[in-house]
Formats: C-alpha cells, structure tokens, sequence
C-alpha cells in the first residue's frame, strides 16, 4: 500500500460546482499535511496547510481526519482557473521527508 | 525574492553523457530537496540536504545519481553515464524547516 494515495481523477465539473477530493495515508505518525496545486508542465505550488482543526482560505477548506487518516479538500464555487492537479503532501517528522500523494486530477468547464 | 532558481530549464543529451543540474534555494532556507517527476511515477524524492549536508539518500536511484550542496546557495544533481529512462522533470525545491516547500521551476531533461 501506498505512503499516500489519491484518486487520480480526472474530476471533471461544472464552474460554480463544489468539488471535494480526499487523501488517505498509512502512517499514523504523520504529523504535518499539505495541499500543493500543480498547472501542467508547472512546478507544484502550496496552496494551503491542513490544520487539526480545519481552515479555510476563500473558496479552499481543507479538514484532517486523523482517526480515520485522510485529509480533504473542498473547493466550493468551482471557476475555471481551479482546473489543476491537486497533490496532497503528508510528513513523516519535523525532520524528515515529505511524500507527495501522485495527484487528483480536476478539470472545471464552462 | 527570485525564489528557487534551477538551470537549465531544458536539456537533451545523448545517452552515456554527463548531465549537471543546478539548483540555487531561496536564501535562509535551511532545507533542499531534489524531486524526480514522471508520469508514471509521479514525484519521487531523490535526495534531500538540511544545513548542506545530506540527510536522506535514499531515493537516489543508483550509482550513476550523485548530488552535492557545497554551499548554502547552491546545490548540483549528477547524472553519468545518463541513460534514456532518466528522462524526467527534475525539481529542486527549498523549505525552512518543514513548514511548505517553494520549488523551482524544474528542469526538462531528455535523454536520447
């Protein structure tokens, strides 16, 4: 079993639609997760930290679940621009190295 | 801010050659990483450096792999003898401490 792993997608909505993906990982020792956003042919961008008690940003919330070991992302009023790769990103220790899940894929049409 | 700034952006060399990359993290950044990406095998971490010395290896692929950070501001990814399967977009991306990395732009490697 994978470290981390994603639905690959595609996801393929509607603007304005809502749209979540989750993220499963295996270590329960997993201390710091993230949501990166990566533009074909781009290098991934941090979109957001997932906090214990969720947070939002804009039209982004993010949720930790760790009883059950996942992580979410919920993009609401979908627009066209959001239409990426969504990578979720989970640490294993505040020293250590990051694994990156392989990536939903989101397409938003008009 | 430049950001993390790699080089080249784009290579194509002929197998059995040496390819350099070269990465330059954001300044105080304290940690660097070197990322492999395929689309088979999505991002692969290869080696990362904390405070310029190595840290984890272990994701190098075998011996033709080597890297060096000789400096806080600079960091090089080797490749010899290069082979066709290390076509790739080669990432370097930098973090003070674990707090969300900043990544360069890449590099485009094709090995024909």
């Amino acid at each position: 079993r994978k470290e981390v792993e994603q639905d690959p997608g595609p996801f393929n909505v509607p603007e304005g639609a809502t749209v979540a993906f989750n993220c499963t990982y295996s270590n329960s020792a997993s201390q710091s997760f993230f949501w990166y956003r990566q533009d074909c042919r781009k290098e991934p961008k941090l979109l957001m930290s997932v906090y214990s008690s969720g947070n939002e940003d804009g039209r982004f919330t993010a949720q930790l679940n760790r009883a059950s070991q996942y992580i979410s992302l919920l993009i609401r009023d979908s627009k066209l621009s959001d239409s990426a790769t969504y990578l979720c990103v989970v640490t294993k220790s505040s020293a250590s190295k990051i694994i990156f899940g392989s990536g939903t894929r989101l397409s938003i049409r008009p | 801010d430049a950001g993390v700034i790699q080089s080249p952006r784009h290579e194509v060399t002929e197998m059995g050659q040496e390819v350099t990359l070269r990465c330059k993290p954001i300044s105080g950044h304290d940690y660097l990483f070197w990322y492999r990406q395929t689309m088979m095998r999505g991002l692969e971490l290869l080696i990362y450096f904390n405070n310029n010395v190595p840290i984890d290896d272990s994701g190098m692929p075998e011996d033709r792999f080597s890297a060096k950070m000789p400096n806080a501001s600079f960091s090089t990814l080797k490749i010899q003898p290069s082979e066709p399967r290390d076509s790739a977009v080669y990432f370097c991306a930098s973090s003070l401490s674990v707090s969300g990395y900043t990544f360069g732009s890449g590099t485009r490697l094709t090995v024909v």
